[in-house]
């Protein structure tokens, strides 16, 4: 059980274009989700926490108007990178938990690059 | 704030047994967790500690201090697959409560 799973696995863009990515829970009810960005041999660091059906919360720094969350149904979650530049390269991952649980489970993670 | 400590590589042999440390000072705290990330991959859960004592998960176990804010990852037997970068994560106690990750540690086995 608890398995999230991510789509696109990699993407490789032009700069000023946008990307989306996707993020579902697939065995059970997300309730939450949180979508991370880590750059090469750094941690998570968190950008935002969704919660369905109401607007995200976006960490101190993160842009909110370049990077767009929506948390439309129990189990699905997006992030659209907007008007994407070299420097948004980097690997995010969505994570989701179910109501009643500390636990997040992750998605395997988007290797996103843009030229 | 929210500063989780853990030594940035560790090194041991096949077979073996090795422990790796995170320290903790943050405003919050519901529980730690211990997570495994492969070169490349999403972290995958390991273990999830509340209360204070030693949870054991066939070769691995997590050990949890609160009143130290310590905590620690055992991993026994090691194999080669073990190979990967441990990352200690903190649970705020907001109603929402997000996770605050360490560093990792990268841990390489060799034969």
């Amino acid at each position: 059980g608890a398995v999230v799973s991510q789509h696109p696995s990699r993407v490789i863009c032009k700069s000023g274009t946008s990307v989306k990515i996707e993020c579902r829970s697939l065995d059970f009810q997300a309730t939450t989700m949180f979508w991370y960005r880590q750059f090469p041999k750094q941690s998570l660091m968190l950008m935002a926490t969704s919660n369905e059906g109401s607007k995200a919360t976006y960490e101190q720094g993160v842009e909110k108007d370049k990077f767009l969350i929506n948390h439309a149904s129990l189990t699905l979650s997006t992030l659209t990178v907007t008007s994407a530049h070299p420097e948004d390269s980097s690997f995010y991952i969505c994570s989701a938990r179910g109501q009643g649980t500390d636990t997040q489970y992750f998605g395997p993670g988007t290797r996103l690059t843009v030229l | 704030g929210q500063n989780i400590d853990q030594p940035t590589e560790m090194t041991a042999t096949e077979g073996a047994i090795v422990q790796i440390n995170c320290t903790y000072q943050t405003s919050g705290f519901n529980g730690l967790f211990w997570y495994q990330q492969h070169a490349g991959e999403a972290p995958t859960f390991l273990s999830y500690n509340v209360l204070d004592g030693l949870e054991e998960k066939g070769r691995f176990s997590s050990f949890l201090s609160r009143s130290k804010g310590y905590s620690y990852l055992l991993l026994k037997e090691l194999q080669m697959k073990d190979s990967a970068s441990y990352l200690c994560a903190v649970s705020g106690n907001s109603g929402y409560s997000t996770l605050t990750f360490g560093k990792g540690t990268m841990l390489l086995v060799s034969p």
